[in-house]
């Protein structure tokens, strides 16, 4: 099945540092990356959509500066986060639309495992 | 704009029961409505979905329903064990230029009481 790679799964940084997560696919092309925001016992919020080799489009109240996201190929997706602050400690998390089983039809959404981000 | 409600926040039961949640979606247009199961500081794992041309679709003790014109889908879990405690999240397809994102419930913790 699908697969998407995510690293670091935990990362603690000081406070004014920058921090970068990957999200790859491994066995699929991933046009589109989505990235989620996810604080505990809240749900995931849609930060941003990734396209490859095109500017990402930012939801609403999330900044573009602060939350730089880069799709220079077809399997990696990356964003960082620039100048982090304690409150940007958060669980972070891409996503990105395989396609079915017979490569014809988009299929579900296949998660990375998650990147736990500490700001300290 | 953009929403996807879901109740309850939070939801126990005793094993062996049913347990149902509900979302409703605002965007007419959404046609893909999954459902996910998270543990705690995991990947959201998909547990059943439907596409808008379906109305109902059941996968062991899990189905899903959709009422398209009332723009809302519901989760039913029969027999419920133990370890199918844990939070859950609907969530709707969302076109947005080319693409389709995916919007989120707010999540049910389901607790089943053994």
């Amino acid at each position: 099945g699908a697969v998407v790679s995510q690293h670091p799964s935990r990362v603690i940084c000081k406070s004014g540092t920058s921090v970068k997560i990957e999200c790859r696919s491994l066995d699929f092309q991933a046009t589109t990356m989505f990235w989620y925001r996810q604080f505990p016992k809240q749900s995931l919020m849609l930060m941003a959509t990734s396209n490859e080799g095109s500017k990402a489009t930012y939801e609403q109240g999330v900044e573009k500066d602060k939350f730089l996201i880069n799709h220079a190929s077809l399997t990696l997706s990356t964003l960082t986060v620039t100048s982090a602050h304690p409150e940007d400690s958060s669980f972070y998390i891409c996503s990105a639309r395989a396609p079915d089983f017979r490569g014809l039809l988009e299929g579900g959404y296949t998660f990375g495992s998650g990147t736990r981000l500490t700001v300290v | 704009g953009e929403n996807v409600e879901q109740h309850p926040s939070t939801l126990s039961v005793q094993e062996g029961d049913s347990a149902v949640i509900k979302c409703t979606y605002s965007d007419s247009a959404s046609n893909y409505f999954p459902w996910y199961k998270q543990e705690l500081g995991k990947r959201p794992q998909l547990i059943i979905d439907i596409r808008s041309n379906v109305g109902e679709k059941k996968d062991q003790r899990i189905a899903v329903t959709l009422n398209k014109t009332a723009k809302h889908f519901s989760l039913h879990i029969t027999e419920t064990q133990p370890e199918d405690s844990a939070v859950y999240f609907c969530a709707a397809s969302i076109r947005s230029g080319a693409t389709n994102k995916l919007i989120f419930g707010t999540g049910t913790l389901l607790a089943v009481q053994p």
